[in-house]
């Protein structure tokens, strides 16, 4: 099984919701990340989880707060979220060997109203 | 942290070879080079990394420059399926798994 699933595959939300993302995997990685790619751009890394902790934050606002509650799962929570986080935001994973390829999923497709 | 550069868009005939080139004139001794694919409406996929020397597998070729500065991923017959966004990346090996850069990417159209 080499897939990494994401959920929901569209979510829309107000400023005032809370709601998560989550993401599966079960190749085994050890390292998991979270992406956020808006319309047309590359993707942007925003948090590294390894081994189970966290181990980069890329300056990522606290409205977003992630959770890696096993090896296998990966969530991220969102909260008073603004309309400019509207984005694709991918999961990823891979071992936590630096040449090791990641794996992403589909992405869930964000919109803030 | 060291950065690529790649032409924005490129064109293709189908069952045409194609190649991608990427400048990365500041790339470090450990730096990989890494190139990943991204489809319409999907996440990125792999394709192919080195470090030295040229590396095939069954996707592509990656032909590296002696001098690391420049490398070319090389599709042997573009299929209408290889229409994507293409991102040359310089991996950054950390001791806590690894980041991947995206840089701006090629996107490459393929004609029938």
């Amino acid at each position: 099984d080499t897939e990494v699933t994401q959920t929901p595959k569209h979510l829309v939300m107000g400023m005032t919701n809370k709601k998560s993302l989550k993401c599966e995997q079960h190749m085994g990685h050890r390292a998991m990340y979270w992406y956020k790619q808006k319309a047309k751009k590359p993707p942007e890394l925003m948090f590294v989880y390894s081994y189970e902790k966290l181990s980069i934050n890329e300056s990522v606002p606290s409205r977003f707060s992630p959770e890696c509650p096993n090896s296998s799962l990966l969530n991220l929570h969102l909260h008073a979220l603004q309309p400019e986080d509207s984005a694709l935001y991918l999961c990823a994973s891979s071992q936590v060997r630096a040449y090791n390829e990641q794996f992403f999923g589909p992405g869930t497709r964000l919109t803030v109203l | 942290d060291a950065k690529t550069t790649q032409p924005n868009s490129m064109e293709s005939n189908e069952e045409e070879p194609v190649h991608l080139p990427c400048n990365h004139s500041t790339i470090s001794g450990t730096d990989y080079i890494h190139w990943y694919r991204q489809l319409p409406s999907q996440g990125p996929e792999y394709v192919i990394h080195g470090l030295t020397s040229n590396v095939n597998n069954r996707m592509a070729s990656l032909a590296i420059a002696e001098d690391r500065k420049s490398s070319t991923l090389i599709l042997h017959r573009a299929t209408l399926r290889d229409a994507a966004v293409y991102y040359c990346i310089l991996r950054v090996p950390l001791h806590a798994g690894n980041m991947l850069t995206f840089g701006g990417g090629t996107r490459l159209m393929v004609k029938p």
